[in-house]
Order: structure tokens, then sequence, then C-alpha cells
């Protein structure tokens, strides 16, 4: 089956100006993960959901950031104001349930000029 | 909390080569234990995992067997191919579960 989807796949983008990155998980997953992959710190957890509600967002670097999931499906991850340090690989994650494996897609380069 | 180390790398190799990719553990119980492979271009994917103590997680000839004894992961491959050149990381769920927490990523070239 298709896997974890992400789009756009590069989003370079005038620093102060609001993104919006989107995931769309494996069919059937009820739990979805938001990472961030930068050179200087590595993979950083940033949210994970839960079906619609989000338990954990305790990786969200600042209230720039924010994300939702609708439908049990679609996520959005969008940063507001955006900063240089915000350049980073946006990876997106979903699992079947809570605690198990979880599947990534390719991820969104975002550039912040 | 739970945190994962990792040797950093590079790692260069030539091919058919012995692999060795040392990671310890800290964590309360026993968690699952990965690791994930991100070629050139492409996104992570789940290389092997071990679910308990004494656990040997293989896939692709590469293996790596959870050590409660010394809180390691360590994974080893017997003859590298130059397909392999890679990232590899080794990566423990937070306490929570919520989560996975990574190590800072070693990479591998292996070269013919």
């Amino acid at each position: 089956g298709a896997g974890v989807s992400q789009s756009p796949s590069n989003k370079v983008t005038e620093k102060g100006k609001d993104v919006e990155l989107r995931c769309d998980p494996i069919s059937g997953h009820t739990a979805l993960y938001w990472y961030r992959q930068s050179l200087g710190q590595g993979l950083e957890f940033l949210i994970y959901f839960q079906g619609n509600s989000a338990p954990d967002k305790s990786g969200l670097p600042s209230d720039r950031f924010s994300a939702e999931r609708t439908g049990g499906s679609v996520s959005t991850l969008t940063i507001q104001r955006t900063q240089q340090e915000d350049s980073a690989v946006y990876l997106c994650a979903s699992s079947l349930e809570y605690g198990y494996e979880q599947y990534f897609g390719p991820g969104t380069r975002l550039t912040v000029t | 909390g739970n945190s994962v180390t990792q040797m950093e790398g590079p790692v260069t190799l030539s091919e058919e080569a012995f692999l060795t990719i040392n990671c310890t553990y800290t964590a309360t119980g026993y968690p699952s234990l990965f690791w994930y492979v991100q070629y050139p271009g492409e996104g992570l994917q789940l290389l092997l995992k071990a679910t308990k103590a004494d656990d040997k997680g293989s896939n692709k000839g590469f293996e790596a067997t959870y050590r409660k004894e010394t809180t390691s992961f360590h994974l080893e491959k017997g003859s590298v191919q130059v397909s392999d050149s890679a990232v590899y990381f080794c990566a423990l769920p937070n306490q929570a579960g919520t989560a996975l927490i990574f190590g800072k990523g070693t990479t591998l070239s292996v070269s013919s």
C-alpha cells in the first residue's frame, strides 16, 4: 500500500512568512508524529497525534509552531513568521497505534532566506 | 529520561569489510530498540528492531542484539557493500512512548 506522503517536497520562503507543511499518513494509522532534522540538532521530536488530538506537543520549539490533524488522517504543521533557524527537513511518521513501529515520509525541506 | 548515544562518524570501509556501529542507551524499563537507515536522498527506513532483552533483530545482513547487561544495541554486518552507504540511526521510545529518541547518526561510506 501507499506509504506516508508529504508535501511540498521542497519549500523556500522568505523570513517572516508563514508556511504550511502537509502529511498524509498510511491509511488506518491512528498515530502520527512530526520530527525535524537539521544538521546541528539531529532528529528532534515535535508533536504526537493520537487520532485528532495531540497528547504530546512538548517538542514544539516555540508558539510560532502549531499543528492540527483532521478526520484522523491528514495533518498540517504550520510555522508562523518563519526564521532562518527554522530551516530544516520536516519529517512526518505514522504508526498503526500508539507504541507500534513508525513509518516515515520523505520529508519537506524548508529553506528560510 | 530515556536517551541514546551512538558512535560518531564518518565510518569509511572497503567493500566486504566488517561493520560495527556502537549504540548505548539509558532507559526506564526495557523499551524496544531500533536501527533506522537513511539512504542518500531518501527518507528514514526501519532497518531492524528488538523488543526485549537478548532479542536479535536482523535484516539485509545487518544484526543487532539487545543487551541489557551492557545497555547496548550495536549494529553489525559481516560484509558491507557499496549500496550500504547511508546514515544509520539508533533509536528508542521516550518514557511516555509518544516519540522516538534518535542518536546523532553515523554516516557509512563503502568504497569498491
